[in-house]
């Protein structure tokens, strides 16, 4: 069973850069799988913000897609994601999932979650 | 985009009764491509119906998923405790994937 992990911080200043790393385990990045962001704001639904698929492409949620950045690194099995220009808008909870595309197609993989803050 | 509406917004039900949540669509939704999630507070969403019909592993039989097109229904038979969360309908078929907004089953 693959599992993820979010790191970086938990507080970034308005008109800053967003950064955050998913840690696979588990399992390979390598493959047939879209790797995904997905974010919460406090006491909100779920937002997909994009993906990207290890040959190198990437698929972004055209609300967001002028400030998204999301790359993946084989050699250290994990995925990123910079967002650029934050407002506390951007305030929110980031998970990291895989998603699974085989006869049907859904997130089968979440980590557990990085409160982000937008704030000075 | 596709809008996903789920309602009701909020179900208030007891434990034993029967809970039906409904995901309507702004536009039709591949079948294999319309998903339910579980999240309750400080946790991840946790996947439950896939392919608008197929329970994940480990998912009790108590849930269950159907619909097509543009009206999808997740059925929960008798809810248990644990059954007490937000859930999510979602569907990945035409970008960008988007979530419904939620039903929350609270205890009545």
């Amino acid at each position: 069973q693959v599992q993820l992990q979010e790191s970086g911080p938990g507080l970034v200043k308005p008109s800053g850069t967003l950064s955050l790393t998913c840690d696979v385990s588990g399992g390979s990045v390598i493959g047939h799988i879209w790797w995904s962001w997905v974010r919460q704001p406090p006491g909100k639904g779920l937002e997909w913000i994009g993906e990207t698929y290890p040959s190198g492409g990437t698929n972004y949620n055209p609300s967001l897609k002028s400030r998204v950045t999301i790359s993946v690194d084989t050699s250290k099995n994990q995925f990123s994601l910079k967002v650029n220009s934050v407002t506390a808008a951007d305030t929110a909870v980031y998970y990291c999932a895989r998603l699974w595309s085989g006869s049907s197609y859904y997130f089968d993989s979440w980590g557990q979650g990085i409160l982000v803050t937008v704030s000075s | 985009e596709i809008v996903l509406t789920q309602s009701p917004g909020t179900l208030s039900l007891s434990p034993g009764e029967r809970a039906t949540l409904s995901c309507r669509a702004s536009q039709s939704v591949s079948s294999k491509s319309l998903t339910w999630y579980q999240q309750k507070p400080g946790q991840p969403p946790r996947l439950l119906i896939y392919g608008a019909s197929t329970r994940a592993t480990g998912i009790p039989d108590r849930f269950g998923g159907s619909g097509s097109g543009t009206d999808f229904t997740l059925t929960i038979s008798r809810l248990e405790p644990e059954d007490f969360a937000v859930y999510y309908c979602q569907q990945c078929g035409t970008s960008p994937w988007t979530f419904g907004q939620g039903t929350k089953v609270e205890i009545k």
